[in-house]
């Protein structure tokens, strides 16, 4: 069963320092959502992109924070420099929409990169 | 705004036990999407059901079951004879279709505790 790809799964760093995710969405998915979920939230949406382009950014951080998806496939996600605060875990999700295809509103969600900062 | 509440923080049952959990939303759009998801402690966000604006019909999978009331703006999940491995925090989600986004807006979860 096709899988959202996100590495590392947990990382551990120290304020200031510059930290980067990576999520692979399931093949074919036109749509990529980046979010984060402080501990005992709910998820929270950062970005999403429709292919390579930004289509909501209005609640990413973006003194600190970037997000690319150049060839509108994988995506990372940047923190430069790290705050306390970031500490959190950060998802991907994909999902089908814009390909034309049904679209059922779901969006399938990656395992997490666990984020500490120190 | 979009908004989703999940008052319930947490909720322990003793296993075989009933258990609902509740969620009421707020939108002003006419179509839109609701959605529970399931989180184990590996952190994985596990797609239960998605319901649409349009269909109110109550569902049943198995242990599980959803009551979708647009009267009430409640979209409530009830497990039937818990299990240990139900334990998770759940969350109820709300997207709204406008402009195609499909931005999922979350409640801030239910940690379910189901004891042996």
């Amino acid at each position: 069963e096709a899988e959202v790809a996100q590495s590392p799964r947990y990382k551990i760093t120290e304020k200031s320092q510059a930290v980067a995710f990576w999520c692979d969405p399931i093949s074919g998915h036109a749509t990529l959502y980046w979010y984060r979920q402080i501990l005992g939230q709910g998820p929270e949406l950062l970005v999403q992109f429709q292919d390579e382009s930004v289509v909501d950014d209005s609640q990413l951080p973006k003194d600190r924070f970037s997000a690319e998806r150049l060839k509108g496939v994988d995506s990372t996600l940047k923190i430069q420099p790290a705050e306390l605060g970031d500490s959190a875990m950060y998802l991907c999700a994909s999902s089908l929409v814009g390909r034309g295809k049904p679209n059922t509103g779901e969006l399938f969600f990656g395992e997490g990169s666990r984020l500490t900062v120190l | 705004a979009q908004k989703v509440t999940q008052a319930q923080t947490e909720i322990s049952v003793v296993e075989k036990e009933d258990v609902t959990l509740d969620c009421v939303y707020e939108t002003r759009d006419t179509t839109y999407y609701l959605f529970w998801y399931k989180q184990p402690p590996s952190g994985e966000l596990v797609f239960l059901i998605r319901r649409n604006s349009f269909d109110e019909q109550n569902e049943i999978s198995g242990r599980y079951s959803w009551n979708f009331q647009k009267s009430t703006s409640s979209f409530n999940f009830t497990i039937t004879a818990s299990q240990v491995v139900d334990s998770a925090v759940y969350f109820c989600a709300l997207s709204e279709t406008g402009a195609g986004s499909y931005q999922l807006t979350f409640g801030k979860g239910t940690k379910l505790s189901v004891i042996p």
